[in-house]
């Protein structure tokens, strides 16, 4: 049972619009999302993250929104990059809970020059 | 600071032998984590250590796996004996044990070990 989903293994966007990337959680507890990206033969770097108790955060070009209520998140990265162009993981974690995160299987982007 | 280092970077190696990942965590860091990363499921969290005891093992695949961790500077995780179906990119992560906000929040994760099972 994947309690955190992103369901669009890939997405392809033009440099200098917005790329939008989507995740959904089923656990209700989960209190501290968080944003990883992910470079070909490195391991994940830590973008962005969001407490439950706010519903957007912002980072400059990256915005992580987040829907309680439907258990939906998503990163905003504008302008797009060509250098953004990478796998990003969402993961979501309980923070009493031993600091245990869980990840999505995460959304390649590519971004087109 | 060096991050999070793993070794080997790529493994190869034939069905049935014994496999065995390092990793060394950041220094400070208290907690540790094993993920396995797969086309299909993504990252998955394989076992998890907080001061160097074992806290939730619950994603370790079978008892092929196993891993240790028997100072706060080394872990190791252990696969024996080695199936094609374990061929996957292993990730160790390792995070000072709280949440604190800000861009250093989360996980540092070392560059991972390639392993390949023929």
């Amino acid at each position: 049972d994947q309690q955190v989903k992103q369901n669009s293994p890939s997405l392809s966007v033009q440099e200098g619009r917005i790329s939008i990337l989507n995740c959904d959680y089923t656990n209700s507890m989960f209190d501290y999302f968080l944003w990883y990206k992910k470079y070909p033969a490195e391991g994940p770097t830590f973008l962005i993250s969001i407490s439950s108790i706010k519903d957007k955060n912002e980072d400059g070009r990256f915005t992580v929104f987040l829907n309680k209520s439907a258990k939906h998140l998503s990163l905003h990265i504008v302008p797009s990059q060509p250098g953004d162009s990478a796998v990003y993981f969402c993961a979501a974690s309980v923070l009493t809970g031993g600091f245990k995160t869980i990840f999505g299987a995460g959304t390649r982007l590519f971004v087109k020059a | 600071d060096a991050g999070v280092i793993q070794s080997p970077r790529h493994e190869v190696t034939e069905m049935g032998q014994e496999v065995t990942l390092r990793c060394k965590p950041i220094s400070g860091h208290n907690s540790l984590f094993w993920y396995r990363q797969t086309m299909m499921r993504g990252l998955e969290l394989l076992i998890y250590f907080n001061n160097n005891v074992p806290i939730d093992d619950s994603g370790m695949p079978e008892d092929r796996f196993s891993a240790k961790m028997p100072n706060a500077s080394f872990s190791t995780l252990k696969i024996q004996p080695s199936e094609p179906r374990d061929s996957a990119v292993y990730f160790c992560a390792s995070s000072p044990g709280r949440i604190r906000q800000g861009r250093n929040s989360g996980y540092t994760f070392g560059s991972g070990t390639r392993l390949t099972v023929v």
